[in-house]
């Protein structure tokens, strides 16, 4: 069966450091992988996603970036962070199907908390 | 773009009693409409989707959801709601995507209390 990882699962940081969370799918391969950001417990905002290894799409400009360096590693980095960078990422991966004839559902992983101080 | 509503911030229950969650979606084409649940600090969670078929689909832990095309609705309905139901729900539609793919746009969430 397919699982994902996230981690770490949670992280404070200062103001101006670095960033990299990391997310791993297992048991499935070229899934579409997805960051998505949950500010103040509510909204979820599509940050990033990517159909393939090397392959990102950003949904909104900001602060932050995406990589995918293996097929099923997805990463999201920050240089330097910002207090509004504060929230609940989570990874997601796309479920059964593949191209356009998928149904299309989303499976998190279980989510990085992060707090900019 | 498609879009989905969910018009309740917050739905109190009593338990036993019967629950609905609402969510309306604005979509061209046909809709591929699903529902999420969330519990606090933990990632979302399938609870079910509609993509063609019948109008009543059944989902995880006895939830079921109405699809409506008349009405643009696609609510989330228990007949009997448990405590253990308290969470944030969320409804979502689907959104193809430049290269094949397809994302998900989430409504703005629905807090579901059920009490004693």
């Amino acid at each position: 069966s397919q699982t994902i990882h996230q981690w770490p699962a949670t992280l404070v940081q200062p103001v101006g450091s670095p960033l990299s969370l990391e997310c791993t799918v297992e048991g499935t391969s070229n899934p579409n992988l997805y960051w998505y950001r949950q500010a103040a417990g509510r909204g979820l905002q599509l940050l990033f996603y990517s159909v393939g290894i090397g392959q990102i799409s950003s949904e909104v400009p900001q602060n932050l970036s995406a990589s995918r360096p293996q097929d099923r590693q997805f990463i999201l980095s920050s240089k330097k962070l910002l207090l509004s960078d504060s929230g609940f990422y989570l990874c997601a991966w796309r479920g059964e199907g593949s191209g356009r004839l998928g149904t299309g559902e989303l499976f998190f992983g279980e989510g990085s908390r992060l707090t900019v101080l | 773009a498609q879009s989905v509503a969910q018009p309740e911030d917050q739905v109190n229950v009593a338990e036993g009693n019967p629950l609905t969650v609402k969510c309306t979606y604005s979509v061209s084409g046909n809709p591929y409409l699903f529902w999420y649940v969330q519990y606090p600090n933990r990632g979302l969670q399938f609870l079910l989707k509609y993509i063609t078929g019948d109008n009543l689909v059944k989902g995880s832990y006895g939830f079921e959801a109405e699809f409506n095309k008349s009405q643009t609705s696609f609510h989330l309905k228990k007949p009997s709601a448990l405590v253990s139901d308290s969470a944030l729900y969320f409804c979502a539609v689907r959104e193809m995507v430049t290269g094949g793919g397809n994302k998900l746009t989430f409504g703005t969430g629905t807090q579901l209390k059920v009490e004693l």
